[in-house]
C-alpha cells in the first residue's frame, strides 16, 4: 500500500529537549515536504527536498532541520524546541511526471500533534 | 498579504443543497490549483485539481478565472459526508514545489 508514515503520532515534550520527527514513504517520490498546521493559518511549509541531499526552505524553516539521505526518509529536527512550536505537523511527497497539468498530488502522511511546554 | 485567502466559513447547508465557495490567490504568476478536502484534523487528501477551462468531478466543480484571480469549488447534491474543510492550494508553476495552502473553508452538511 502506497503511503506516507510519520511517527511519532503524539508528542509532549518540554523546552530545550531535542526531538526528531521521522518520515518515510514508499512511492519512491522525489520530492518531500514538510508542512505545520495551526488553527487560522492553514498549511505552512517548513522544509522541502527535491531529492536526495536537495534540500530547501519553504516559508517557516527557523528552529527546524531536516536531512534528505536517503530517497524514502525525510526526518524533520527540533534541535531546541520551543512552546511556539506547539502544532500539527504534516510530512508529504510527490512524484513528478511534467507538465503544467500533470503536477501529481501530494500525499500526506497521518500528522504528528506536538506539544512543547 | 496571505498568498491564498478563503473564507472560513462555516458554511451550514442541509442535504441536497448546493455551496459553493471562492478562494483568491495573490501571485499572478500562479500555475497550478488544487482543492484538498482535511477531516478533524486529519491529513489533506486532494479532492481535485483545478484546470484552466474548469472541470467536474461528480457532483464537485471547480473553475479557475485568471483575470480576478479566484477559484472556486460548487459542490451539489451535499451529502453529510461533504462536511469538511476544503483547502485551496496554489503553486507558482508546474515545477515549483512550494505550494501556498489557504487556511480551509468549513462546509457542514446536516439532516
Amino acid at each position: 500500500e502506497a503511503q506516507v508514515t510519520q511517527n511519532p503520532r503524539y508528542l509532549i515534550t518540554v523546552t530545550g529537549k531535542k526531538l526528531t520527527v521521522t518520515c518515510s514513504q514508499n512511492m519512491n517520490h522525489e520530492y518531500m515536504s514538510w508542512y505545520r498546521q495551526d488553527p487560522g493559518l492553514g498549511l505552512r511549509q517548513i522544509y522541502y527536498s527535491m531529492n536526495v541531499e536537495v534540500t530547501d526552505k519553504g516559508d517557516v524553516p527557523e528552529g527546524y532541520k531536516v536531512s534528505r539521505k536517503e530517497k524514502r526518509n525525510f526526518p524533520l529536527i527540533l534541535e531546541s524546541p520551543s512552546p511556539n512550536q506547539t502544532s500539527l505537523y504534516f510530512c508529504a511527497s510527490r512524484g513528478w511526471t511534467g507538465g503544467a497539468e500533470s503536477n501529481q498530488p501530494q500525499h500526506f502522511g497521518d500528522g504528528t500533534r506536538l506539544s512543547i511546554l | 498579504r496571505k498568498e491564498v485567502e478563503q473564507d472560513p466559513g462555516p458554511f451550514n447547508v442541509p442535504e441536497g443543497a448546493t455551496v459553493a465557495f471562492n478562494c483568491t490567490y495573490s501571485n499572478s504568476a500562479s500555475q497550478s490549483f488544487f482543492w484538498y478536502r482535511q477531516d478533524c484534523r486529519k491529513e489533506p487528501k486532494l479532492l481535485m485539481s483545478v484546470y484552466s477551462s474548469g472541470n467536474e468531478d461528480g457532483r464537485f466543480t471547480a473553475q479557475l478565472n485568471r483575470a480576478s484571480q479566484y477559484i472556486s469549488l460548487l459542490i451539489r447534491d451535499s451529502k453529510l459526508s461533504d462536511s469538511a474543510t476544503y483547502l485551496c492550494v496554489v503553486s507558482l508553476s508546474s515545477n515549483d514545489y512550494k505550494l501556498s495552502f489557504g487556511a480551509g473553508t468549513t462546509v457542514t452538511v446536516r439532516a
